[in-house]
């Protein structure tokens, strides 16, 4: 069972437009979400997150947006750079039930972005 | 501190050999998770530990899988007997637990590759 979804496998944005990475998950006691990206050959690193008791939070050009009641968050990125081309993972726990620490990851979304 | 530190990085094995990937976590870290990335189910939990405690095994495909972490600043994950099928790339993550929004650090990753 995926607990974590991300639905598009890869996403091709041209330099300097938005891009829009999508997520969506089914447990309701997950209660902070976050972002990570990879590169090839790396390891994942935390992009941003977001608490449930927010609905928004940015930083810089990212921009992670939350609706919990369609338990369904959104990576924004603008402008898009090329640098940003790497596979983007959602990932989300349940702190306040005591699994403080386990993160649940979906698939990835590979994201282009071309000059 | 250096990060997450994994190794082998690379790994080639034959059918029926086995496996040991080891791990080094931040000092200091609490949890320590231990990942597989496929192109199914993007980064899946196979185990993760509390204070060198095993908490949640279910990940774990088969018994054929087996991890330990004998003190705070190492961890193995062991495959005996390994098969084609668990070519993959393992990540092992630490964080620290205690600060509600934390996110883990991953390290490089170890390819696993079974001929």
């Amino acid at each position: 069972d995926q607990q974590v979804k991300q639905n598009s496998p890869s996403l091709s944005v041209q330099e300097g437009r938005i891009s829009i990475l999508n997520c969506d998950y089914t447990n309701s006691m997950f209660d902070y979400f976050l972002w990570y990206k990879k590169y090839p050959a790396e390891g994942p690193t935390f992009l941003i997150s977001i608490s449930s008791i927010k609905d928004k939070n940015e930083d810089g050009r990212f921009t992670v947006f939350l609706n919990k009641s369609a338990k369904h968050l959104s990576l924004h990125i603008v402008p898009s750079q090329p640098g940003d081309s790497a596979v983007y993972f959602c990932a989300a726990s349940a702190r306040k039930s005591g699994n403080t620490g386990k993160l649940i990851f979906g698939q990835g979304t590979t994201l282009q972005v071309k000059p | 501190d250096a990060g997450v530190i994994q190794s082998p990085r690379h790994e080639v094995t034959e059918m029926g050999q086995e496996v040991t990937l080891r791990c080094k976590p931040i000092s200091g870290h609490d949890y320590l998770f231990w990942y597989r990335q496929t192109m199914m189910r993007g980064l899946e939990l196979l185990i993760y530990f509390n204070n060198n405690v095993p908490i949640d095994d279910s990940g774990m495909p088969e018994d054929r899988f087996s991890a330990k972490m004998p003190n705070a600043s190492f961890s193995t994950l062991k495959i005996q007997p390994s098969e084609p099928r668990d070519s993959a790339v393992y990540f092992c993550a630490s964080s620290f637990g205690r600060l509600i929004n934390t996110e883990a650090f991953f390290g490089q990753g170890t390819r696993l590759t079974v001929v």
